[in-house]
């Protein structure tokens, strides 16, 4: 499986765009990257998903590095209901497994 | 419609007991996972089924815990003996199609607070 590296915390004022960083240097050809997030005390909720275009929804956009060994989920106007860690993860077309890592807490100051 | 339902929210049992977490998946949903989280860590897998076979085992920690699936639906995950190290959440998850595919999203649900004392 891929190895991801985020930032520990990162923070943000409520109505500024934010970009969280994610470098995945090992991830294969053919593995999509997904972003997560966990609210506190909750599941974990899906946020997004590519594989080498850029992607947009009513969440977030998702920049995939031409290289494919980094990417950025952008959230356009940060509200304090986004505050949570959020998951970068490889997709592994071997397992078909969801691999989480430490993630990013972000924190949303009003 | 419904999420992924799990039960009971919370379970508080004694040590060395043995306790049963039950998922139910969103219907149609091929592939189910289970994780679970200690008190401030990240998830951990322990198991995933594709219809009512679990091709990766790999993540169960001991032979103390167990999981199927019946009708390609319910799943459960037994602990047997329970351990106080086994104290953790413990999450489900379902996605219409096995996740190795790309292309696909899984839906979680709020988990299963498991305390052992």
């Amino acid at each position: 499986d891929a190895k991801t590296t985020q930032p520990n915390s990162m923070e943000s004022n409520e109505e500024e765009p934010v970009h969280l960083p994610c470098n995945h240097s090992t991830i294969s050809g053919t593995d999509y990257i997904h972003w997560y997030r966990q609210l506190p005390s909750q599941g974990p909720e899906y946020v997004i998903h590519g594989l080498t275009s850029n992607v947009n929804n009513r969440m977030a956009s998702l920049a995939i590095a031409e290289d494919r060994k980094s990417s950025t989920l952008i959230l356009h106007r940060a509200t304090l209901r986004d505050a949570a860690v959020y998951y970068c993860i490889p997709g592994s077309s071997n397992t078909g497994k969801l691999i989480f890592g430490q993630g990013t807490t972000l924190q949303v100051k009003p | 419609g419904a999420g992924v339902s799990q039960s009971p929210s919370n379970k508080v049992t004694e040590k060395g007991k043995d306790v049963e977490l039950r998922c139910d998946p969103i219907s149609g949903h091929t592939a189910l996972y289970w994780y679970r989280q200690s008190l401030g860590q990240g998830l951990e897998f322990l198991i995933y089924f594709q219809g009512n076979s679990a091709p990766d085992k790999s993540g169960l920690p001991s032979d103390r815990f167990s999981a199927e699936r019946t009708g390609g639906s319910v799943s459960t995950l037994t602990i047997q003996r329970t351990q106080q190290e086994d104290s953790a959440v413990y999450l489900c998850a379902s996605a219409p199609r096995w996740l190795g595919g790309g292309g696909t999203e899984a839906f979680f649900g709020q988990g299963t607070r498991l305390t052992v004392v």
